[in-house]
């Protein structure tokens, strides 16, 4: 069956220096990833998604490039902002959304 | 942006007794999900429901849960009965179609005892 694997369960860093969570994802077929952010007390929300190998998308300073190759889609930001401390899920699906496979998540907390 | 509201936020309820986990999916949204996630393990996909039936459930969705949305009102998870397993945050989620974005609520806290 499906899976999605994020290695790190928490990230500690300094504003300003870059962010990468790391997603690896097993599938028999071509899936769409996600990544979701939760914030304290929030609903998990949509952060961005990707559909074409090597597409990157952005949202928020945040990009991600699917590797089909690698069986990868890591979340990367170039410089941490206090506010991106929250919880990061990568997911994948078979079609656009329905039925979400999530990872296990990778809190990140950025301090001043 | 578009809200899923899920009340209560928290809920104990007594092992074997009934619960009723309610959503308040997006108003023009047509495709429905809960997912359960147990306090440190990942979350994991239960049901999709649409035009009033299950789509497709997962082995997690026993035969103790059951899913309903009458006359397009809260869309509900009921357990019936409980049992000390079923402890975990679940999160209902609705999306516009099979193939656009998911939004998802807070989540409730279940806790049986």
């Amino acid at each position: 069956g499906d899976s999605v694997t994020q290695t790190e369960g928490l990230v500690t860093l300094t504003e300003g220096l870059p962010v990468m969570l790391n997603c690896t994802y097993q599938s028999t077929y071509s899936p769409f990833l996600f990544w979701y952010v939760q914030h304290l007390n929030e609903a998990p929300k949509l952060l961005l998604k990707s559909f074409t190998d090597n597409k990157r998308p952005e949202h928020q300073g945040f990009h991600a490039t699917l590797h089909k190759s690698s069986s990868s889609f890591h979340l990367q930001k170039s410089s941490a902002q206090l506010s991106d401390s929250a919880l990061y899920y990568c997911a994948l699906s078979g079609n656009a959304g329905a039925k979400l496979t999530f990872g296990g998540g990778t809190r990140l907390t950025v301090r001043p | 942006g578009p809200k899923v509201l899920q009340i209560p936020s928290h809920q104990i309820i007594d092992m074997g007794q009934m619960v009723t986990l309610n959503c308040d999916p997006v108003s023009n949204h047509l495709y429905f999900y809960w997912y359960k996630q147990i306090l440190g393990q990942q979350m994991e996909f239960l049901v999709n429901f649409y035009n009033g039936k299950v789509m497709e459930k997962s082995k997690l969705f026993k035969d103790q849960f059951s899913v309903e949305r009458p006359d397009g009102s809260y869309f509900t998870l009921k357990i019936q009965p409980t049992a000390l397993e079923d402890s975990a945050v679940y999160f209902c989620a609705s999306s516009l179609g099979s193939e656009t974005e998911v939004f998802f609520g807070k989540g409730t806290r279940l806790t049986v005892v």
